[in-house]
């Protein structure tokens, strides 16, 4: 089973709309959760980094919850611009990092 | 801003073939890591290293080895390339410790033939 579920797996939105990606994870947290971007092609960045005392925490248009009783996470994205697309990856928190697979955004005019 | 660089972006090998793949970071980070990623898997991890000369396997070490002589530079080889080892190579580096921010090379897409 996997420790780490992102959803939906893809998602196609239009230019100017907004989002919301979920994480779910099983494992048993240890530190910090984040959330990366990984542009086509190249390596993942860091979006945001959440610690358990943290409910919600933004970064410019990207939004970021954690509930570490159900061990959900979701990314919020606002007002969607064309260079939004991309995978994002969320990176539950654990002694030993388990990357999630992603959910595939793509953000059309 | 942290740079890591790989040697290339992107590689064609023969299978049997020894490949090496390079990785360079500039900000005298301890941590070294080597990944893989493959459509609809997450990143595994194949190696990581925690210091000169010292390392640890990951989920998939099995026909991978790595190097690391000096703090900045951490290879990863293949002994004898598959062509099961197709996929995109990331390396990465961190301040501390393992589950600290990860800073990502460009990625090396290797092909095996």
């Amino acid at each position: 089973k996997n420790q780490v579920e992102q959803s939906p797996q893809s998602l196609i939105i239009l230019e100017g709309k907004n989002c919301t990606l979920q994480c779910n994870y099983t494992v048993s947290p240890f530190s910090n959760l984040r959330w990366y971007k990984q542009d086509t092609g190249r390596g993942p960045v860091s979006l945001t980094i959440m610690t358990f005392s943290e409910n919600t925490k933004s970064n410019g248009r990207y939004t970021a919850t954690l509930d570490a009783d159900t061990k959900q996470s979701s990314l919020h994205i606002t007002a969607s611009q064309l260079s939004d697309s991309a995978s994002y990856i969320c990176v539950p928190p654990r002694d030993k990092l388990i990357f999630g697979t992603g959910t595939r955004l793509q953000v059309f005019p | 801003d942290v740079k890591v660089t790989q040697s290339s972006r992107y590689l064609v090998k023969r299978t049997g073939e020894k490949v090496f793949l390079e990785c360079v970071q500039d900000m005298d980070h301890e941590n070294m890591f080597w990944y893989r990623q493959d459509p609809g898997l997450g990143l595994r991890l194949i190696y990581f290293s925690y210091d000169v000369k010292m390392k640890e396997k990951g989920d998939i070490p099995e026909g991978y080895s790595v190097s690391r002589e000096k703090k900045e530079r951490f290879s990863l080889i293949l002994e004898s390339a598959s062509t099961n080892q197709t996929s995109m190579y990331l390396c990465a580096s961190s301040p501390v410790g393992y589950s600290d921010t990860q800073y990502f090379g460009p990625g090396t897409r290797l092909t095996v033939l």
